[in-house]
């Protein structure tokens, strides 16, 4: 079975660019997670989706981050327009409902 | 606001140990508790997930224990192995959702050959 797929791996852009971070989720899975991991405030629930309804997004930081999952097999996190502060590491999770939730490897990345 | 903590922060113990690691949390009205392992560089890997009204769970070599009522699970390793080197994070899923996760900060494990 294939697992939580994310793209790209690694990102580097300069400030004020559009980032756009995509994830596909396990095939079969109903929920869709965006986490945000730094050494600072360790891992953080941005965003969930509930049959690709948004359910919670209290994690958002700002009106600067923005996700979106048009269909079940497709999701994406984007920020506009990037900050330094934005650097970290953005996972994508997938489960079925209130199943376990299996983790992407992860996105890195670098805002300079 | 529901707070997880695990103790240790760190922990170093030789192959073959037997080993404890804690996780306890502030608020008792949970939906489940799920244990992960995280390596360098990779996301999460679930390890075992205990429902809110199990008492505890077991995969292999790993326990893991739940006690809502005073906040508190323990993932208990049999004879660990280098290869079970790796952060360890304990997270808590909110009552009536249970999808929103609470992430503790984890343990960093080294097993020494």
């Amino acid at each position: 079975d294939a697992g939580v797929i994310q793209s790209p791996r690694h990102e580097v852009t300069e400030m004020g660019q559009e980032v756009t971070l995509r994830c596909k989720p396990i095939s079969g899975h109903n929920s869709l997670f965006w986490y945000r991991q730094t050494m600072m405030r360790g891992l953080e629930l941005l965003i969930y989706f509930n049959n690709n309804v948004p359910i919670d997004d209290s994690g958002m930081p700002e009106d600067r981050f923005s996700a979106k999952m048009p269909n079940a097999s497709f999701s994406t996190l984007k920020i506009q327009p990037s900050e330094p502060r934005d650097s970290a590491v953005y996972f994508c999770a997938s489960s079925k409902l209130q199943g376990s939730q299996h983790f992407g490897d992860g996105t890195r990345l670098s805002i300079l | 606001k529901q707070e997880v903590t695990q103790i240790p922060a760190a922990l170093s113990v030789p192959e073959g140990e037997n080993l404890v690691l804690n996780c306890s949390f502030t608020d008792s009205a949970i939906y489940n508790l799920q244990w992960f392992r995280q390596d360098p560089g990779k996301g999460l890997t679930s390890l075992l997930l205990i429902q809110s009204s199990q008492r505890e769970q077991t995969s292999g070599r790993l326990n893991a224990s739940l006690d809502k009522s005073s906040g508190r699970s323990t993932l208990y390793i049999a004879a660990s192995q280098p290869g079970d080197s790796a952060t360890y994070l304990c997270a808590v899923g909110k009552e009536t959702s249970g999808s929103r996760l609470t992430f503790g900060e984890g343990t960093q494990l080294t097993v020494n050959p």
